[in-house]
């Protein structure tokens, strides 16, 4: 069945640097655009990025733009997140999705309709 | 930036409708979607382009969305629908979503 699953949370100091991915399967990958999307603990849901389905545009919250970097291998069918100058505020689960439309440019695509189970991750010294 | 706009709680008897607003700036222009996420799970997707369910969703689950306001609405809500709510839509090519609704069932 359609499933993503998430891996790399953990504990990281004030500063740091983590590296999440989200690898996919069940459906045609290199067609969907993916997102990163992250709740903090007893908040609600805030997006934090988007690749297109080919890699070649992506868009950043900005809260998170300049520090985290969004990518994928549509060879191997996974997403990763690159985060860089950790601050105590990123602690949060972190969930990648797909994004519902086929071939979406960017812009305005559609709804997440394939979430993770997610992946906490803890800035703190 | 964009905003999306939510009560913070709704409150329903089991078997009445449950009506969750989410309010945004000509919000009607756009498509609007709706999350149901319970305690310690993912979000799962209930409507998606205004008024549309995913395969899955029960048909008590509805969604309009006109002028400044989309609206999820539960009939005949049942008490496994007590969860928190997410509206989102897209603004600027990037995806904004709604601050949440806690629905309780009672």
């Amino acid at each position: 069945q359609v499933q993503l699953a998430e891996s790399g949370g953990g504990v990281v100091q004030p500063g740091g640097s983590l590296r999440l991915s989200c690898a996919a399967s069940g459906f045609t990958f290199i067609d969907y655009g993916i997102h990163w999307v992250r709740q903090a603990p007893g908040k609600g849901l805030e997006w934090v990025a988007f690749i297109r389905y080919d890699g070649s545009i992506t868009s950043y919250a900005d809260s998170v733009k300049g520090r985290f970097t969004i990518s994928r291998d549509n060879s191997k069918n996974t997403l990763n997140l690159q985060m860089n100058s950790l601050r105590a505020e990123d602690t949060a689960v972190y969930y990648c999705a797909k994004d519902r439309a086929q071939y979406c440019t960017g812009g305005s695509c559609d709804a997440l309709d394939i979430w993770g189970q997610g992946t906490m991750v803890t800035v703190s010294s | 930036s964009y905003e999306l706009t939510q009560p913070p709680s709704v409150s329903v008897s089991p078997g009445q409708t449950a009506s969750i607003t989410c309010s945004g700036d000509k919000l009607g222009d756009k498509y609007a979607c709706w999350y149901q996420q319970k305690p310690g799970q993912s979000p799962v997707l209930v409507i998606y382009q205004d008024t549309k369910r995913p395969s899955g969703i029960p048909e008590r689950f509805s969604g309009s969305n006109s002028g400044n306001t989309a609206t999820l609405t539960i009939s005949g809500t049942q008490t496994m629908d007590e969860a928190d709510y997410y509206c989102q839509t897209w603004d600027s090519s990037t995806v904004v979503f709604g601050g949440g609704t806690k629905l309780t069932v009672l």
